[in-house]
């Protein structure tokens, strides 16, 4: 089947600790994007990535580190600077277009707690 | 940057009512405007989308209509079902037309 794979599904961090969500694609998408959603706040844009080996900063990109080795790859440090790091976690993918960003893709959430 | 604003927060109909949803944006250089629905624990799903070239969608009983020069756009839904009820996000394009800036989202509650 095709799609995005966010792993793990639920995710402890300790304080001081650095931890990895995990976003795979199979859709040959070119670009990729993370999601941070808190209740009552809609989803807010951490990073996005539209080629390999590059990626450029969302409106709430500090604490946070990404990295695009892969095409079908787009993990998200969520590092001990992050102060506030609970939150439900969302993976995106999406088709380059010359009009612009078309319809994402997403995958099923980490929903990340601090112990 | 760009700001999408949603309203209202919560709405609650009765079962066969119509449910209406509006945004604002912020940025005349938007050009694409999704709706997306989402049920609880999982990831956002494409309903509906429309682009800065077209002033109206529809797609069976959903429709979503744009006003470019008042920069605001509606999601109305006619015949609401219980399944309806979920979270519904607007969203509009960035400036450069690289991502989707969300509302903050609308719980829609239908009842039988």
């Amino acid at each position: 089947d095709g799609g995005i794979t966010q792993s793990p599904k639920y995710l402890f961090r300790k304080e001081g600790q650095n931890v990895t969500l995990s976003c795979e694609q199979n859709l040959n998408h070119d670009a990729m994007y993370w999601y941070r959603q808190d209740p009552g706040q809609g989803l807010r844009l951490i990073y996005y990535s539209q080629i390999v080996n590059d990626f450029q900063k969302g409106d709430i990109a500090e604490g946070y580190s990404v990295s695009r080795e892969k095409k079908e790859s787009f993990p998200l440090t969520v590092t001990s600077a992050q102060k506030n790091p609970t939150a439900f976690y969302l993976c995106a993918s999406s088709i380059l277009q010359g009009t612009g960003v078309e319809k994402l893709f997403f995958g099923s959430g980490t929903q990340l707690s601090v112990l | 940057g760009e700001n999408v604003e949603q309203h209202p927060s919560t709405l609650s109909v009765q079962e066969g009512d119509s449910a209406v949803i509006k945004c604002t944006y912020s940025d005349s250089a938007s050009n694409y405007f999704p709706w997306y629905k989402q049920e609880l624990g999982k990831g956002p799903q494409l309903i509906i989308d429309i682009r800065s070239n077209v002033g109206e969608k529809k797609d069976q009983r959903i429709a979503v209509t744009l006003n470019k020069t008042a920069k605001h756009f509606s999601l109305h839904i006619t015949e609401t079902q219980p399944e309806d009820s979920a979270v519904y996000f607007c969203a509009a394009s960035n400036q450069a037309g690289t991502a989707l800036i969300f509302g903050k989202g609308t719980t829609l509650s239908v009842s039988s």
